[in-house]
C-alpha cells in the first residue's frame, strides 16, 4: 500500500442520495488533494488543503463538498450528483505545496470509483 | 495554456519486446516532468522525476529521458513484462502556481500481450 487509503473503493448511487468518499495517509504529509479521473481525460484537480486549510476549488459544482478536519484526513461529501460525475475520484498527499519550492512528489490512493445511476 | 500530449494513446506489445511512449509539453515555466505508473483499479504511482538539467534516468527495466529544448520525454521499457500492462502518465511541473502548478497528460495506455 502507498500510505494512502481511500474508502470505500467503489460506491454505487442515485441521484437523490448523500454519500462521502474518505481518505486518510499515515505519512505525515500537509497537503491533501481530490482529483477526478474520468475515461480518456487527463486528471482533473478538485480540491487542495494545506495544513487542513483549501487553498483551491478548481471550480468545482457546489455538489461536491470537501471537508478536512486535519491534515491526515480529507472527506469528500457528495449530493444530488449526476451520472456525468461517474468517475474515478482519487486522494493524494504531499510533504508540501508544490508552490512552496522544491520537489514533492504526490503520493495517491487507490481510488474511489463512483457510479452515479 | 499549458499543455501535455501524450503519444500513442493506447499500445499493444508481445512480452518480451520493448517499446516507448512519447510526451510532448508546452508548460512554463518549466520545473520537472514525472512519468508515473497507473495499473487497473490503482491510483498513479510515480516511476521518475526529471528536472531541467536531466536527459536521461532510470528505474530498473524503465528509462525516460528529457530534451527541454524540444520539450519532449520519452518512456522507454525494455524487456516487457505482463505486469507492465496499466496506463502511463507524463505530469508536468511549472511550479509557478495555478492549481498547484501540474498538468497532466491523458496517459498511454499499454497492454502486453503473452
Amino acid at each position: 500500500e502507498t500510505g494512502v487509503t481511500q474508502t470505500p473503493r467503489h460506491l454505487v448511487m442515485g441521484m437523490t442520495n448523500k454519500k462521502s468518499l474518505k481518505c486518510e495517509q499515515h505519512l505525515g504529509h500537509n497537503a491533501m488533494y481530490w482529483y477526478k479521473q474520468s475515461a480518456k481525460k487527463p486528471l482533473e484537480l478538485m480540491f487542495v488543503y494545506n495544513f487542513k486549510e483549501q487553498t483551491e476549488n478548481n471550480s468545482v459544482p457546489s455538489r461536491f463538498s470537501p471537508e478536512c478536519p486535519n491534515s491526515s484526513h480529507l472527506f469528500l461529501h457528495l449530493h444530488t450528483l449526476q451520472p456525468e460525475d461517474s468517475a474515478l475520484y482519487l486522494c493524494a498527499s504531499s510533504q508540501a505545496l508544490l508552490r512552496t519550492g522544491g520537489d514533492y512528489g504526490y503520493t495517491f490512493g487507490s481510488g474511489t470509483r463512483l457510479t452515479v445511476v | 495554456k499549458n499543455q501535455v500530449e501524450q503519444s500513442p494513446q493506447s499500445l499493444i506489445i508481445l512480452e518480451g519486446k520493448n517499446c516507448t511512449l512519447q510526451c510532448n509539453y508546452t508548460v512554463s515555466p518549466f520545473s520537472n516532468l514525472r512519468w508515473y505508473k497507473q495499473d487497473t483499479g490503482r491510483g498513479p504511482v510515480s516511476l521518475t522525476i526529471m528536472t531541467f538539467s536531466e536527459n536521461t534516468k532510470s528505474n530498473g527495466r524503465y528509462t525516460a529521458t528529457l530534451d527541454a529544448d524540444t520539450k519532449q520525454s520519452s518512456l522507454h521499457i525494455t524487456a516487457s513484462q505482463l505486469s507492465d500492462s496499466a496506463s502511463y502518465i507524463c505530469v508536468v511541473s511549472d511550479s509557478g502556481g495555478g492549481a498547484d502548478g501540474l498538468t497532466f497528460g491523458k496517459g498511454t495506455h499499454l497492454i502486453i500481450q503473452p
